[in-house]
């Protein structure tokens, strides 16, 4: 079955603090992968994906993601996270020729002033 | 502005009173979804529809109905509720059907309480 993974739950760090959120899937052939930033009491927002070319995908507000293939894995990076990056994050996939997406349980992100 | 509402924003309500949350948005995007989102479990896709007329389940459909009669609207039905279907309901759209890259645009969200 197709899943995504987040092993992060709850993320405490300190303003500028690097920060590398976890997140694996099990999807065979080519997989569509999208990193979603929801602020408190806000709806989601897309932050990056990538779904082909450059494996290095950045996205908004310094945020990038690496996908790498033989690890089934495409994490989440900020070289120094502030304090508005306080909020939860999903990973979230899915293949082609499937009209289903699949989300990742969530990885809450706790910036500490 | 191009945008994805719902309506109610928040609903409290008892077991088996049918109730509808409704989706709609002005970006004339095919794809539309519905999602619950529970703590610790992120956000399950409930229904999806790729155009009028056309839907199917995602991966919790037990308990929900929904309808695509306009390319705009996509309402969530619920015939009759419980509370295990208490819950944050989000709707998203996006351009065309999942592929190449295509992303998602969400709605506010829907705070459904069923006692």
């Amino acid at each position: 079955a197709q899943s995504v993974s987040q092993h992060n739950h709850h993320v405490i760090l300190s303003e500028a603090a690097s920060l590398e959120l976890g997140c694996n899937y099990s999807y065979g052939g080519t997989v569509n992968l999208f990193w979603y930033v929801q602020y408190p009491g806000q709806h989601l927002q897309l932050l990056l994906k990538y779904f082909s070319g450059d494996p290095l995908v950045k996205g908004i507000k310094g945020f990038e993601a690496e996908f790498i293939k033989s690890k089934f894995s495409f994490n989440l990076r900020k070289p120094s996270v502030q304090w508005s990056d306080t909020a939860e994050y999903f990973c979230a996939a899915y293949s082609g020729g499937y009209q289903k997406v699949t989300f990742g349980t969530g990885t809450k992100l706790q910036v500490i002033p | 502005e191009a945008q994805v509402t719902q309506n109610p924003r928040y609903l409290i309500t008892v077991t088996g009173k049918k109730l509808t949350v409704t989706c709609s948005q002005n970006m004339n995007h095919e794809y539309m979804s519905w999602y619950r989102q529970d703590p610790g479990l992120g956000l399950r896709q409930i229904y999806y529809s790729m155009n009028v007329e056309v839907t199917d389940k995602g991966d919790v459909p037990e308990g929900y109905k929904v309808s695509r009669k306009e390319k705009r609207n996509f309402p969530l039905i619920l015939e009759s509720p419980s509370p295990n279907q208490t819950s944050l309901y989000f709707c998203a759209s996006s351009l065309y059907k999942l592929a190449g890259g295509t992303e998602q645009y969400f709605g506010p969200g829907t705070r459904l309480t069923v006692t």
